[in-house]
């Protein structure tokens, strides 16, 4: 199985910051990985498809990028909305794995 | 606008067969370019991806689950479904169906989640 690890666990930050999370996948998946947002008590919703390309919908402030084993997802400017847990999939190789997730805190 | 919404028991003993179904509106699900899929949640951890079911019928399991789990499909009420046999506490978890679709290779629509608890 791919596995992917995903840091930081957790992170506070301020309205308006930047936030950065890294994904990293224990073999090379080129630019085969997602990301979800999920809020407390609700499924998780796709934000980030092939690495970079922004899901229909989806504020711009939301941004991915990366190849190979190194992934970065970048908030560029947090929101009160924007709280919730974030994690990354890889889809190169079945089964499907998820990252532990980054839950984002308001500071 | 597809929706998902998982439906079975929330209580299992341990030992029995979980199982729930899903079913979809606002499209049909014997149509290709979607994979029907399961995921699970268990308390406050990470995801972990079951597996999932093409509309003819080929299943794709995670291999630490594969010789537990059936998904399968029933197109004429528009459901998919999940069995898991012989559960025990660790099957404890929040279990979301969801549509995994092709041409972005994501899960682009979910359930709401259906909490199982395995206990007796």
């Amino acid at each position: 199985d791919i596995q992917m690890t995903q840091s930081p666990s957790s992170l506070s930050a301020s309205v308006g910051d930047r936030v950065t999370i890294t994904c990293q996948a224990s073999q090379d998946i080129t630019t085969y990985l997602n990301w979800y947002q999920q809020k407390p008590g609700k499924a998780p919703k796709v934000l980030i498809y092939g690495a970079s390309s922004l899901e229909t919908g989806v504020p711009p402030r939301f941004s991915g990028s990366g190849s190979g084993t190194d992934f970065t997802f970048t908030i560029s400017s947090l929101q009160p909305e924007d709280i919730a847990t974030y994690y990354c999939q890889q889809y190169d190789n079945l089964p499907l794995t998820f990252g532990g997730g980054t839950k984002v805190e308001i500071k | 606008q597809v929706q998902l919404q998982e439906s079975g028991p929330g209580l299992v003993k341990p030992s029995q067969t979980l199982s729930l179904t899903c079913t979809v509106s606002g499209g049909s699900i014997n149509s290709g370019g979607y994979y029907w899929s399961w995921i699970r949640q268990h308390p406050g951890k990470g995801l972990e991806w079951i597996g999932y079911i093409y509309y003819y019928g080929s299943t794709y399991y995670n291999p630490s689950l594969k010789s537990l789990v059936t998904i399968s499909l029933d197109t004429s009420a528009n459901q998919f479904s999940l069995r898991l046999n012989s559960v025990t506490a660790a099957d404890t978890a929040v279990y979301y169906c969801a549509r995994f679709v092709m041409a972005t290779n994501s899960f682009d629509f979910w359930g709401q989640g259906s909490l199982v608890t395995v206990s007796s």
